[in-house]
């Protein structure tokens, strides 16, 4: 099994300030990498799959980038509703599916 | 817009057997998606279940595969959830997503969850 490791377990942050989240695969996943976006008491949302491509309706500043074993999520400019739980997913290693614990960010 | 929805019982015994079904609307379940249990217990992270294509073919996490079956009825536009001998670990947020083939392996949609408790 694929473990995903994300760092760090929370960032404080402030509305304007940019945010890094670093997620780490245990191997090689190529670009098979996926971000979501969960809210207390909702649903994950897509943000990022393929390590880099926007979902559907998701906002420019979110972006993603990486390879291999090592990949980034960039809020450029964080905003009042991207204060969220954020987890990463990888879909290389067929059929099981592994997500990260979470990074959750919070307002400093 | 394709939207899918939980149901089934909020309580469930130690030892018994946990069944849920997720209705899709906005979308055929034949149309070429995969469609997926994912869970999340109180306060952690996501888990994935498994999977099920409308042909037929099935995948199950290797922890929990001798306790699943995932199945699907294409005249209701519905796929299920059974989960057998249940323990308090397995209280949790259950949720049913979907994924295009294209992108296999990636969760586009999500149901809203449904809070599942093992309990006496």
């Amino acid at each position: 099994e694929v473990v995903m490791t994300q760092s760090p377990a929370t960032l404080s942050g402030s509305p304007g300030e940019r945010a890094t989240l670093s997620c780490r695969a245990s191997q090689s996943i190529s670009t098979e990498l996926a971000w979501y976006q969960q809210k207390p008491g909702q649903a994950p949302r897509l943000l990022i799959y393929g390590a880099s491509t926007r979902a559907t309706g998701i906002p420019a500043r979110f972006s993603g980038s990486g390879s291999g074993t090592e990949f980034t999520l960039t809020i450029s400019s964080l905003q009042s509703e991207d204060f969220a739980v954020y987890y990463c997913q990888q879909y290389s290693q067929w059929p099981t599916w592994t997500f990260g614990q979470g990074t959750k960010v919070d307002i400093k | 817009q394709v939207y899918l929805q939980e149901s089934g019982p909020g309580l469930v015994k130690p030892s018994g057997t946990l069944s849920l079904t997720c209705a899709v609307s906005g979308d055929s379940i034949t149309s070429g998606n995969w469609w997926t249990w994912v869970r999340q217990p109180p306060g952690k992270g996501l888990e994935w279940i498994g999977e099920i294509f409308h042909s037929g073919p099935t995948n199950y996490n290797p922890s929990l595969k001798s306790r699943v079956t995932i199945s699907l009825d294409k005249s209701k536009n519905q796929f299920f959830l059974k989960l057998t001998s249940v323990t308090a670990a397995d209280t949790a947020v259950y949720f049913c997503a979907s994924g295009p083939r294209e992108v296999y392996g990636t969760f586009h949609i999500w149901g809203q969850g449904t809070m599942v408790t093992v309990s006496s």
